[in-house]
């Protein structure tokens, strides 16, 4: 149980151009997702966080432009890197929580490596 | 300022050499702790939630603890497919947003 997948794995593009990545939750459904990007060694960093029907709650620092973020269902959230750069290039990770009272577990997906050319 | 510090940030273990990772924070009102399990190229992989101190889980070879100001991970008779990067991570209590405050990890190596 609590299975979080993402597509594509990963993705190659040119710069100027737009990637959408999605995130589903397989067997739950997800109250809560979040969007984080990790580069090299380092740990994970939250870009955002998105309710079910409700505009993305966004980090500081992060371009709610740049990356638009929509939760449209309890199973699905995507993140669209628009006018992608190659500081843009990373890897995108996405999780999802079922909401509640107590402390809400997180289930990550696989990740998507992004690669702008 | 809510803050989670992981130690080692590497660990060289021989096979069968237990030893314990530790996660040390300071959050406004624990909701949980977390840990994770990272291998390269890969999310996170859920290990363990702990909410209270004294609070203990176990799974397989890994064994998890908290008090008031960490939490430690214990690895008995690690085995080479136990190396990987552990991840810390807290909930504040005071967030409605359930988001984690993660450590940097501990990247751990069991050689043969």
């Amino acid at each position: 149980g609590a299975v979080v997948s993402q597509h594509p794995s990963w993705v190659i593009c040119k710069s100027g151009t737009s990637v959408k990545i999605e995130c589903r939750s397989l067997d739950f459904q997800a109250t809560t997702m979040f969007w984080y990007r990790q580069f090299p060694k380092q740990s994970l960093m939250l870009m955002a966080t998105s309710n079910e029907g409700s505009k993305a709650t966004y980090e500081q620092g992060v371009e709610k432009d740049k990356f638009l973020i929509n939760h449209a269902s309890l199973t699905l959230s995507t993140l669209t890197v628009t006018s992608a750069h190659p500081e843009d290039s990373s890897f995108y990770i996405c999780s999802a929580s079922g909401g509640g009272l107590a402390g809400e577990t997180q289930y990550f997906g696989p990740g998507t490596r992004l690669l702008v050319l | 300022e809510d803050q989670v510090t992981q130690s080692p940030e590497a660990l060289r273990l021989q096979e069968g050499e237990s030893s314990s990772l530790n996660c040390s924070y300071t959050v406004s009102g624990l909701r949980g702790l977390f840990w994770y399990r990272q291998d390269p190229g890969k999310g996170p992989e859920f290990l363990f939630t702990l909410y209270s101190a004294g609070e203990e889980k176990e799974k397989e070879r890994l064994k998890a603890t908290l008090t008031k100001k960490e939490s430690f991970l214990h690895i008995t008779a690690p085995k080479p497919e136990d190396s990987a990067t552990y991840l810390c991570a807290v909930q504040a209590g005071g967030d409605s947003s359930y988001k984690l405050i993660f450590g940097s990890g501990t990247r751990l190596l069991v050689r043969p």
